[in-house]
């Protein structure tokens, strides 16, 4: 079955410490998102991929950074530059970029700054 | 820019009662309008779309108009079961250049209860 996974599930993190989050897809879509969820708030868009090797800012990209290395995936890097990193992180993938499309969501990693 | 603001919750039914999410939006252009589903520790399911005015999305009784005029997507079922406990969010799609990124609204917690 084709989907998105995202590993681990939960993940603790000591203050100053980075931490990677994975995301791939084996949907054969070109553009990838992440997300950030906070309790009671809608999705904020993290950073955006629309091919491999490219990727674009999105309204929450600060102490945060991607990169698009195979069309699979797109991991996810919260670095010790973001001042509250404890949230739901989620990651999405489209068929194309540059149309709408559906976007399809992985079943997310819950981060937790201890 | 484009916008979502949908109903504030939570919102508590009993099971066979009729539930109504209010969604308006903002948008240049002729967007698409979805909504997703969350159910507890997972990630957001395509719910139903429509890409145009006047179309109505539908799926597992729920259903939605896309409705220019007033700028809205109200999500409506006519009989909900307790399996339908879960947060609803509203999201549009921009159309041209660019702007196909998603914008949420905050989401609705909906409660059915036996």
């Amino acid at each position: 079955d084709g989907g998105i996974t995202q590993s681990p599930k939960y993940l603790f993190r000591k203050e100053g410490q980075n931490v990677t989050l994975s995301c791939e897809q084996n949907l054969n879509h070109d553009a990838m998102y992440w997300y950030r969820q906070d309790p009671g708030q809608g999705l904020r868009l993290i950073y955006y991929s629309q091919i491999v090797n490219d990727f674009q800012k999105g309204d929450i990209a600060e102490g945060y950074s991607v990169s698009r290395e195979k069309k699979e995936s797109f991991p996810l890097t919260v670095t010790s530059a973001q001042k509250n990193p404890t949230a739901f992180y989620l990651c999405a993938s489209t068929k194309r970029a540059g149309e709408v499309n559906t976007q399809y969501f992985g079943p997310g990693t819950r981060l937790t700054v201890l | 820019g484009n916008s979502v603001t949908q109903m504030e919750g939570p919102v508590t039914l009993s099971e066979e009662a009729f539930l109504t999410i209010n969604c308006t939006y903002t948008a240049t252009g002729y967007p698409s309008l979805f909504w997703y589903v969350q159910y507890p520790g997972e990630g957001l399911q395509l719910l139903l779309k429509a890409t145009k005015a006047d179309d109505k999305g539908s799926n597992k009784g729920f259903e939605a108009t896309y409705r220019k005029e007033t700028t809205s997507f109200h999500l409506e079922k006519g009989s909900v079961q307790v399996s339908d406990s879960a947060v609803y969010f509203c999201a549009l799609s921009g159309y041209g250049s660019n702007d196909y990124k998603l914008s949420f609204g905050a989401g609705t917690t909906v409660t059915v209860r036996a």
